[in-house]
């Protein structure tokens, strides 16, 4: 299968402060990837869908000001959580898929993120 | 809107015997469903893909079968081992682009 790979798995930071998540598909072109974020012993709920070259569509709920998505390329999507708070601390994970997979999602390895 | 609900959140089974985990979701206007393994601190695995138009699809130990009509999916695991301990999670993708709506997940523990 195809691989997804994300950068760091796992980060603390302080309050306030910004952390960038990156997704990167290694073997295919992604012209979509998806955001989503797991609280502790629940499922995965969608942040956000992230397209190359356009602005981010974010699920609702989501603050897109505190939740930055940007799709420079075919290959990466960042997330970036700013100004941080510890209610932020969560796994965060993102997924990619290519034409010839019918649709088929591959996840990164996910990023656990502490903010204290 | 799409709800996706796994049935046990949790099961207990001696290895060697197989098991079935369930899966329904309440719009059947899918376009896919897809089962996924999870470890704990870790990232999904994806086990099986089944499309809308197909009944079932097999890999391995697993068997994972659809009945769109009825909102329905199993995930069925042949002679379980250790390894199989993990949390497996069902997702139905709708529409086609990938955008998934996630079950609850059932933790599954193998007893050596």
């Amino acid at each position: 299968g195809a691989v997804v790979s994300q950068h760091p798995s796992w980060v603390i930071c302080k309050s306030g402060t910004s952390v960038k998540i990156e997704c990167r598909s290694l073997d295919f072109q992604a012209t979509t990837m998806f955001w989503y974020r797991q609280f502790p012993k629940q499922s995965l709920m969608l942040m956000a869908t992230s397209n190359e070259g356009s602005k981010a569509t974010y699920e609702q709920g989501v603050e897109k000001d505190k939740f930055l998505i940007n799709h420079a390329s075919l290959t990466l999507s960042t997330l970036t959580v700013t100004s941080a708070h510890p209610e932020d601390s969560s796994f965060y994970i993102c997924s990619a898929s290519y034409i010839g997979t019918l649709a088929e999602a591959f996840f990164g390895q996910g990023t656990r993120l502490t903010v204290v | 809107k799409q709800e996706v609900t796994q049935i046990p959140a949790a099961l207990s089974v001696p290895e060697g015997e197989n098991l079935v985990l369930n899966c329904s979701f309440t719009d059947s206007a899918i376009y896919n469903l897809q089962w996924f393994r999870q470890d704990p601190g870790k990232g999904l695995t994806s086990l099986l893909l089944i499309q809308s138009s197909q009944r079932e699809q097999t890999s391995g130990r697993l068997n994972a079968s659809l009945d769109k009509s009825s909102g329905r999916s199993t995930l069925y695991i042949a002679a379980s081992q250790p390894g199989d301990s993990a949390t497996y999670l069902c997702a139905v993708g709708v529409g086609g682009n990938e955008k998934l709506t996630f079950g609850t997940g059932t933790r599954l523990t193998i007893i050596p």
